[in-house]
């Protein structure tokens, strides 16, 4: 059974460009949230999905937008990138909004030069 | 503004020693207080949680210990191990919300030596 897939699992952009990251959730998970992890720091919450709508969201500009598919699979868009954007980004899925039974991905190191 | 103030910043063991972690919150709002174990190159990990209705829970070597009026709550790892050297997060939930709008501490490098 597979855990929470995230891709890519690095990248390299440009100050100004736009990427968007991706997840799969857990089989049996509904519900992605999206966390931002600066180097030695904490995962800091930045959204969450479900039932393809922004459910909660955290203190990030509008920058950040995200989406979430009919088959629970989730993206992180993030425009006009800043050196301060470059961190590890960490999804986490769980089976309902209630449920605090989360798993969390391997993340994808974005690095903004 | 951080909720959730984590020390220490990091903390050497020797094998079979016990690490302490320690953690105190702000918000009594929080009403869910996991541990994450976390390797280089992985995700966070849930190790072991516990809610303010209990002062202790014990998983294996792992113990959460819970202070509601100091707003304090603490891991102690027992018989600490080699495989065990990770960095550990506290975080916290709010009562209310929904189960993933966690609050993280900053973390503490373990390393535990032979």
């Amino acid at each position: 059974d597979a855990g929470v897939t995230q891709s890519p699992t690095h990248l390299i952009k440009t100050r100004g460009q736009q990427v968007t990251l991706r997840c799969s959730p857990k089989s049996g998970h509904d519900t992605v949230s999206w966390y931002q992890q600066a180097l030695g720091q904490g995962p800091q919450f930045i959204f969450q999905y479900y039932e393809e709508e922004e459910r909660q969201r955290g203190n990030f500009p509008d920058r950040f937008s995200g989406h979430q598919f009919p088959n629970y699979s989730s993206e992180l868009n993030v425009n006009a990138l800043l050196l301060g954007d470059s961190a590890l980004y960490l999804c986490a899925s769980s089976p309902d909004l209630a449920d605090y039974g989360y798993t969390f991905g391997s993340g994808t190191r974005l690095t903004v030069v | 503004q951080q909720q959730v103030k984590q020390s220490p910043q990091s903390l050497i063991v020797q094998k079979g020693g016990i690490s302490i972690i320690n953690c105190a919150y702000e918000n009594t709002a929080f009403d869910y207080f996991p541990w994450y174990q976390q390797f280089p190159g992985k995700g966070p990990a849930l190790l072991i949680a516990i809610r303010p209705d209990v002062s202790e829970k014990k998983e294996g070597r792992f113990t959460i210990s819970f202070n509601k009026s100091a707003k304090q709550f603490s891991l102690h790892i027992m018989d600490s191990q080699p495989g065990d050297s990770a960095t550990y997060f506290c975080a916290a939930n709010p009562r209310g919300g929904t189960a993933s709008k966690l609050t993280f501490g900053t973390g503490t490098r373990l390393q535990v030596t032979l």
